[in-house]
């Protein structure tokens, strides 16, 4: 399973675009980036997922360059309720099972 | 409630005591995990069941812990003679379908041994 490395904490303000990086120089061809968000007593809840270039949709965008070997997942516009810890998966999405690996994540503030 | 349940909410053990956590997955979910997450880390994998199958149990910390999923729908976690080192939160998980990346999380059960 490929390694991932993502800052451990970042503080925003609201209303503005929150940028999180993840390095996973490991990644395999088959392997899939997924970004989880957990809130403070509750489960990881699924944000987005992709393989490569750009992918949208109405939470957040994530961006894969070329090699693949980073992605950065992009909150627009962020609110106090965005305050979570956001985990970078990366993994075979065809494989038994799936066993979703999670690292330390990134615990983002975002202030008023 | 359309999501995962996971009951109870909150188990205090005396240590020594045998604990069980129960789990509802999604009406129709194939795949079920069960994660452990201590405090300020990230969940960790303990177990995988396919229907009724536990295909994947590696991530057991040791023999006293033990899952199951008879029919293929409820799930219990099972943890015998409870050590300090098991207080954490249980996660359990379910998915429409082997290998999709998106699994629903039930709110967990934060489980403390004294």
């Amino acid at each position: 399973l490929a390694k991932t490395t993502q800052p451990i904490s970042m503080d925003s303000y609201e209303g503005q675009e929150v940028n999180i990086t993840c390095s996973h120089n490991n990644i395999a061809t088959n392997d899939y980036i997924t970004w989880y968000q957990q809130f403070p007593s509750q489960g990881p809840r699924f944000i987005i997922q992709g393989y490569k270039t750009k992918v949208t949709n109405e939470v957040a965008s994530l961006f894969i360059p070329a090699d693949r070997k980073s992605s950065t997942l992009s909150l627009p516009r962020v609110s106090l309720s965005d305050t979570a810890v956001y985990y970078c998966l990366v993994g075979d999405i065809g494989a038994a099972g799936n066993k979703l690996t999670f690292g330390g994540g990134t615990r983002v503030l975002v202030k008023p | 409630g359309a999501g995962v349940s996971q009951s109870p909410r909150y188990k205090v053990a005396k240590r020594g005591q045998d604990v069980a956590l129960r789990c509802d997955p999604i009406s129709g979910h194939v795949s079920l995990f069960w994660y452990q997450q201590a405090l300020g880390q990230g969940p960790e994998f303990l177990t995988y069941f396919q229907n009724e199958a536990q295909l994947d149990k590696s991530g057991l910390p040791s023999d006293r812990f033990f899952a199951e999923r008879p029919e293929g729908s409820v799930s219990t976690l099972k943890i015998q003679r409870t050590q300090q080192e098991d207080s954490a939160v249980y996660l359990c998980a379910s998915s429409r379908r082997e290998g999709t990346p998106e699994a629903f999380f039930g709110q967990g059960t934060r489980l403390t041994v004294v």
